[in-house]
């Protein structure tokens, strides 16, 4: 069964500053890598995906896949304090049924 | 567009009693899921439906919980003789495409 890691559990920045996430899969046949993002007390929701190899960017946010490695990050530049939240890896292999893995989160604080 | 609706956002039952919990999903999305998340397991997949059908229920304690949907309408979660470490937040989401959409949840505590 798929396991997905999130690292760090924890990440505390500065106003301003950048945060990186990294999340891996365990799982050779994953195809597809969503994050999404939890405000504290709230469900989640779906902040970018990404399927290919690459970057993809929206607005502050950066995200990279690495299908060799297994491995996708997601840069938020600029943190502000409304980006706190549980951010959450979620992903999705090929082949099986469509059920998303999820990892289990890191916890960004940024502060003024 | 209301989003997918969870009733009730909390619950209190005492050990050994039953729970129900009750999902709409948004109206024309094709499947259903239910997760659970807590601050230990994180979200743990639990099952899942497609067209109102049962596609998977791996992650379902197989002897207390059931899950159904009678409709494209609605979906519920039956847990029984609900257990202390059942106490989670129990998430409903749907989906049309690849993206999920969550509700808010049903924060189930069991004392």
């Amino acid at each position: 069964q798929q396991k997905v890691q999130q690292s760090p559990e924890s990440l505390i920045v500065p106003e301003g500053g950048m945060a990186s996430l990294n999340c891996t899969s365990s799982d050779r046949n994953v195809d597809y890598f969503w994050w999404y993002r939890q405000h504290s007390g709230k469900s989640p929701k779906m902040l970018m995906s990404i399927f290919s190899n690459g970057e993809k960017e929206e607005g502050r946010f950066t995200v990279h896949l690495n299908k060799a490695s297994l491995h996708t990050s997601l840069h938020i530049r600029d943190s502000q304090p409304s980006d706190s939240a549980l951010y959450l890896c979620a992903a999705l292999t090929s082949g099986g049924n469509y059920k998303p893995t999820f990892g289990k989160g890191t916890s960004l604080v940024v502060h003024p | 567009n209301a989003g997918v609706i969870q009733t009730p956002r909390h619950k209190v039952t005492g050990k050994g009693q039953e729970a129900t919990l009750w999902c709409e999903p948004i109206s024309g999305h094709s499947a259903v899921f239910w997760y659970r998340q807590t601050i230990v397991q994180g979200l743990e997949f639990l099952t899942y439906f497609r067209n109102q059908a049962p596609i998977d229920d791996s992650g379902m304690p197989k002897e207390r919980f059931s899950a159904q949907m009678p409709n494209q309408s609605h979906s519920t979660l039956k847990i029984q003789s609900t257990q202390p470490q059942d106490s989670a937040v129990y998430l409903c989401a749907s989906s049309l495409g690849n993206t999920l959409y969550f509700g808010e949840g049903s924060r189930l505590i069991v004392v």
